[in-house]
């Protein structure tokens, strides 16, 4: 039984690009959290997405966007880059209706940006 | 807003002791509480939870204690291991749907 999926791993981009994370859920996870770590910090809530609504957003300005998918997948977007948005950006998956209960983390993708 | 803080960023214990992670949390309305921890280059791995109608619950080497009154959550690694060298993050949750993590304790284990 596969684990909370992420793509890519790492990701190098420069100030003012835009970039798409991925993630896939677990089996029969119906809900994904999207995560902001900066180095040395705790993770910190971006949103939540359920029945491909956004169902709660986190402090995060709107140049961070992100969309879900029927099959419950889930993509997260970056507009604009800044330096800032360095970080290690975490999907988190939970059990039908259990929102922020139960949640299992993906190994992360690597935002760099210079 | 809720916050969550850890009483020592660091943590180093001799193999074969045992370990205690502190919490502190600010919302008394919070009534889910979890650890997780952290290895280099990896995502948060879940290790036990505790809902607010408990004060006690233990899993394999671990024990998670809860004390509403005073706001506090620890973690207890019993006779730990090389392995469990890691960061260790507290979250909590106030029946929303985020969790609100804490900054993390480095768990540093002595052979």
């Amino acid at each position: 039984d596969a684990g909370v999926t992420q793509s890519p791993t790492h990701l190098i981009k420069t100030r003012g690009q835009q970039v798409t994370l991925r993630c896939s859920p677990k089996s029969g996870h119906d809900t994904v959290s999207w995560y902001q770590q900066a180095l040395g910090q705790g993770p910190q809530f971006i949103f939540q997405y359920y029945e491909e609504e956004e169902r709660q957003r986190g402090n995060f300005p709107d140049r961070f966007s992100g969309h879900q998918f029927p099959n419950y997948s889930s993509e997260l977007n970056v507009n604009a880059l800044l330096l800032g948005d360095s970080a290690l950006y975490l999907c988190a998956s939970s059990f039908p209706g259990q929102g922020a209960y139960e949640q299992f983390f993906g190994p992360g993708t690597r935002l760099t940006v210079l | 807003g809720e916050s969550v803080g850890l009483h020592l960023p660091t943590l180093s214990v001799q193999e074969g002791d045992n370990s205690i992670i502190n919490c502190a949390y600010s919302n008394s309305a919070s009534d889910y509480f979890i650890w997780y921890k952290q290895e280099s280059g990896k995502g948060p791995q879940f290790i036990i939870d505790i809902r607010s109608n408990m004060d006690k619950r233990q899993g394999q080497r671990v024990t998670v204690l809860l004390n509403k009154t005073v706001k506090h959550l620890s973690l207890q690694i019993a006779a730990t291991q090389p392995g469990d060298s890691a960061v260790y993050f507290c979250a909590v949750t106030d029946s929303s749907y985020k969790l609100i993590f804490g900054s993390g304790t480095r768990l540093l284990v002595r052979p």
